[in-house]
C-alpha cells in the first residue's frame, strides 16, 4: 500500500522563476491538503483540494495556486518566485471517512536563489 | 495572538523521565485536536487523536481542556528514540510551531 509520494524531492530556481509540485494521494484516498514549512517553523496550511475543488484556503497569496485530478493526484503552482518561498513543502492525504486524519507525503525541498 | 502556540522548547530528559507539553489555541469553537511526531527533515507523523475525554496509547496520554483551551501531551518511561519535535494541530489544519524533545543517556 503506497503512501503519500511527492516529486522532485529537491528544487532549485531563480526568484522570478514559476516551480510546480506534484504529489500522489495514498491509496484510498481523495483528499490533498499542501503545506509549507520553513526552518523551526510548523508547517502553514497552503490550501485543500477535494472533488477537484479547492476546499479552504489559509493565508497565501494568489501566487500560490494548485489542481488536483480524477486520479486524487495534485499539483502545487508557485509564480513569481520569492527567496522567502524557500522552505519545504508538504502534501498531505486523508480520506472522506477519516478527513481530519492526514498523511504527510516526505515533502519537496524548494531553495529559491 | 496566534492561533496555535507551543513552547519550542528543547525539552532535555534524562530517559526514564516523564515529560509534559502543553498547546493553547485561540479558537473557542475549534473541533478536532491531534499531536503530530516530526524527526529532523522527515515528514510530520500522526502521533493520536486528541479526545475530550482524553485518551492513551502505551506510554503516551492526550488531554483536552476546552475550557482553558489547550491540549496536552504526556509522555512516560521517555525513550531515546522519543527525540523528536512534537507538534499540536486544531481543527485539522493549524500547526503549531512544534516542541523540540531531547532524550538524553
Amino acid at each position: 500500500d503506497a503512501g503519500v509520494t511527492q516529486s522532485p524531492t529537491h528544487l532549485i530556481k531563480t526568484r522570478g522563476q514559476q516551480v510546480t509540485l506534484r504529489c500522489s494521494p495514498k491509496s484510498g484516498h481523495d483528499t490533498v491538503s499542501w503545506y509549507q514549512q520553513a526552518l523551526g517553523q510548523g508547517p502553514q496550511f497552503i490550501f485543500q483540494y477535494y472533488e477537484e475543488e479547492e476546499r479552504q484556503r489559509g493565508n497565501f497569496p494568489d501566487r500560490f495556486s494548485g489542481h488536483q485530478f480524477p486520479n486524487y493526484s495534485s499539483e502545487l503552482n508557485v509564480n513569481a518566485l520569492l527567496l522567502g518561498d524557500s522552505a519545504l513543502y508538504l502534501c498531505a492525504s486523508s480520506g472522506t471517512s477519516e478527513v481530519y486524519e492526514q498523511y504527510f507525503g516526505p515533502g519537496t525541498r524548494l531553495t529559491v536563489t | 495572538r496566534k492561533e496555535v502556540e507551543q513552547d519550542p522548547g528543547p525539552f532535555n530528559v534524562p530517559e526514564g523521565a516523564t515529560v509534559a507539553f502543553n498547546c493553547t489555541y485561540s479558537n473557542s469553537a475549534s473541533q478536532s485536536f491531534f499531536w503530530y511526531r516530526q524527526d529532523c527533515r522527515k515528514e510530520p507523523k500522526l502521533l493520536m487523536s486528541v479526545y475530550s475525554s482524553g485518551n492513551e496509547d502505551g506510554r503516551f496520554t492526550a488531554q483536552l481542556n476546552r475550557a482553558s483551551q489547550y491540549i496536552s501531551l504526556l509522555i512516560r518511561d521517555s525513550k531515546l528514540s522519543d527525540s523528536a519535535t512534537y507538534l499540536c494541530v486544531v481543527n485539522s489544519l493549524i500547526f503549531g510551531t512544534g516542541t523540540r524533545l531531547q532524550v538524553f543517556p
